[in-house]
């Protein structure tokens, strides 16, 4: 099976830089993904890895080490608005469906305070 | 506009009822998805299908029931047998391969039993 990991509360300032970090176990990874939630409402797809390395996409950057199981989500210049979930989620190519298969971590709630 | 419609929002549920959510999608995309949220928890699979007239129980399949006959729509029956039904219920699709790896969600619908 999958398991992952991230944090279950973070607190940050506005302005300030945050890092949501993500570990996971699986036995065949393809593709890392990251969406942020509202109270309330349907997550909404912030970024995707399936490489090792950086992507970048404005205030949001996602970090992939395949080797070590790790991601992080990196916001920048916080904004009150940014207060909301981060779910991590991977696929995995070895479960029965060809991949298509997404599982989900519980989500790290983020506070944007003054 | 193209996307993902679920409806209802809201649902009500008398107990040993069975209630079916809709989702359509104009979207084109060949695999369509239903998870499940329970407040401050992630996102479990309930049942995903990859193609019209093929459906694969996910982590939670007991108590519901799914049907694809058509490419648009992937409608879910809460049967009497789902014990505890009350949770956010999310309908998600993905593009063919080739086309992107992202599953984007419909903003979802609420399920109570009273």
């Amino acid at each position: 099976g999958q398991n992952i990991d991230q944090p279950t509360e973070m607190t940050a300032t506005e302005g300030a830089i945050v890092q949501i970090n993500c570990t996971y176990q699986t036995s065949g990874f393809n593709g890392l993904f990251w969406y942020q939630q509202h109270a309330g409402e349907a997550p909404t797809f912030l970024s995707y890895n399936v490489l090792d390395g950086l992507e970048e996409k404005g205030r949001f950057s996602s970090f992939l080490s395949r080797s070590k199981g790790y991601s992080y989500l990196l916001l920048k210049e916080l904004q009150m608005k940014d207060s909301a979930s981060y779910l991590c989620a991977v696929r995995d190519q070895s479960l029965t469906g060809g991949g298509n298969k997404l599982t989900f971590g519980t989500g790290t709630q983020l506070k944007v305070e003054l | 506009d193209g996307g993902i419609t679920q409806s209802p929002k809201y649902l009500f549920r008398k107990e040993g009822q069975n209630v079916t959510l809709s989702c359509e999608q104009n979207l084109n995309h060949d695999a369509m998805y239903w998870y499940r949220q329970d407040p401050g928890q992630g996102l479990r699979l309930i049942y995903y299908s990859q193609i019209v007239n093929d459906f694969q129980k996910g982590d939670i399949a007991e108590g519901y029931s799914v049907s694809r006959e058509k490419k648009e729509s992937f409608p879910l029956t809460v049967t009497s047998a789902q014990k505890n039904p009350t949770a956010f219920y999310l309908c998600a699709t993905r593009g063919v391969w080739g086309s992107g790896n992202t599953i984007y969600f419909g903003e979802g619908s609420w399920l109570t039993v009273v």
